[in-house]
């Protein structure tokens, strides 16, 4: 595998249901982020980690829980989501968080019933 | 609040045609410009990075120019063909910080 790497690439889930979206990326990359897209609406990054180290929450709301056990994988927790939180969600990762290019993953489309 | 729009927001042309679309970003604070080409069921997949004003980039039948002074930049295609096809986003970044600010992209369609 090359690049970032996203699974589940789609999920439907309940609203009561707890599920994880899983990123891996293979470049060696220091900084990991999660975007949301909802549709109609740009990309909005919801969180970043850095070394493993999360530097960034957007203001995003509890029942998302990122966990970044290394610096190759990333994953979104979701638990008691609503269905407007249904949308793309996609990984992106770079050589740091400074200036360096951001390289993202296909997304998960994720449907919350 | 930093805003990124482009326009149109979506547009058909057909195969052999040019095309161009812009991208428009807040002056203040400019540090980077980058533009993504991103296919149905894909990756967004990074096509220039430009940080100059006046810069021009081009890669194939794809080329770029940037205006920071005024903000904004244009996204060119020569010659269109269908698998040009995709959602061209840009992204915006300001001094001081790695957040990119997205504009909601422009959708292509190429018909043959």
């Amino acid at each position: 595998e090359t690049g970032v790497t996203q699974t589940p690439r789609h999920l439907v889930m309940g609203m009561t249901n707890k599920k994880s979206l899983k990123c891996e990326q293979h470049l060696g990359h220091n900084a990991m982020y999660w975007y949301k897209q909802s549709a109609k609406k740009p990309l909005e990054l919801m969180f970043v980690y850095s070394l493993e180290e999360r530097v960034e929450n957007n203001s995003v709301p509890s029942r998302f829980s990122p966990e970044c056990p290394n610096s190759s994988h990333l994953f979104l927790h979701l638990h008691t989501l609503q269905p407007e939180d249904s949308a793309l969600y996609l990984c992106a990762s770079s050589q740091d968080i400074g200036r360096a290019d951001q390289y993202f993953g296909p997304g998960t489309r994720l449907l919350v019933l | 609040i930093l805003n990124v729009e482009q326009s149109p927001q979506s547009l058909h042309v057909q195969e052999g045609d040019s095309t161009n679309f812009t991208c428009s970003f807040p002056s203040s604070n400019f540090y980077a410009l980058h533009w993504y080409r991103w296919e149905t069921a894909k990756s967004p997949e990074a096509l220039f990075v430009m940080t100059l004003n006046g810069d021009e980039k081009k890669k194939g039948r794809i080329s770029a120019t940037l205006n920071t002074k005024e903000g904004y930049s244009y996204l060119y295609i020569k010659g269109s063909q269908p698998e040009d096809s995709a959602t061209y986003l840009c992204a915006f970044t300001t001094s001081g910080t790695y957040k990119y600010i997205f504009g909601t992209g422009t959708r292509l369609k190429v018909l043959a």
